[in-house]
């Protein structure tokens, strides 16, 4: 099994709604980062959360990192059509020469207008 | 002025064919990766290369050939394409050899499927 998986693997809201991904992992992690892919598009870095933290933020965006729980969420507030894509959470293992990310099989969002 | 680019976008090919797909990045960075999107999005490195060296080999079949003719340069090569081969291919880079611990750039992607 993967060692990032999201949950769910779809969701659907409807715009200005809130949007809550999560992801768990198996190991233990140095970091770990979120990606966007847009129907058809290569990844897009969201953002990056270390394990020695427990919060981030970017913009419409909010990280949370449980390293206890082995799991984040990604939290989209007030979210718009154009963020309909699909989100994956990528991590860095512990113990690794820190040159690998793993990434998770993604939440497919849509936002209906 | 596109960050990372691949061709081509679309690969249609014959079973047993050979093809190979090619990557730049012109954002000076030292590392690039080749990843495999299966139908199902699961997304999974391949190789990478640090400054031309290989670093990650991922227990890929050996008809899968990267190379690397300098650090902004990395094509894979495939040969006696199969079925299960079919997927969407992403090149991406970064900066340093740490691509775990920093931003990854990806490529628009290219489709490969073979019949």
């Amino acid at each position: 099994s993967q060692q990032g998986e999201e949950d769910p693997q779809a969701l659907s809201i409807q715009e200005g709604e809130n949007a809550t991904m999560n992801c768990s992992y198996k190991t233990s992690i140095n970091n770990l980062q979120w990606y966007r892919q847009n129907s058809g598009r290569g990844l897009v870095h969201l953002i990056l959360i270390r394990s020695n933290e427990r919060e981030k933020h970017s913009g419409r965006l909010r990280v949370t990192l449980d390293t206890s729980k082995k799991s984040s969420s990604l939290l989209i507030t007030a979210s718009r059509a154009a963020d309909t894509a699909s989100y994956f959470c990528a991590t860095d293992v512990l113990g690794n020469a820190g040159n690998m990310l793993t990434f998770g099989g993604g939440t497919r969002l849509m936002v209906k207008p | 002025d596109t960050a990372v680019s691949q061709t081509p976008k679309y690969l249609v090919t014959q079973m047993g064919n050979d093809k190979s797909i090619k990557c730049e990045q012109n954002l000076g960075h030292d590392t690039m990766y080749w990843y495999k999107q299966d139908s199902k999005k699961f997304l999974k490195i391949m190789f990478s290369y640090n400054n031309k060296e290989l670093i990650i080999n991922e227990t890929v079949p050996n008809r899968f050939s990267p190379k690397s003719p300098d650090k902004a340069h990395l094509n894979l090569h495939i040969n006696s394409l199969e079925l299960g081969d079919s997927a969407v291919y992403f090149c991406a880079s970064s900066q340093g050899l740490a691509g775990g611990r920093e931003t990854q750039y990806f490529g628009p992607g290219t489709r490969l499927l073979v019949l």
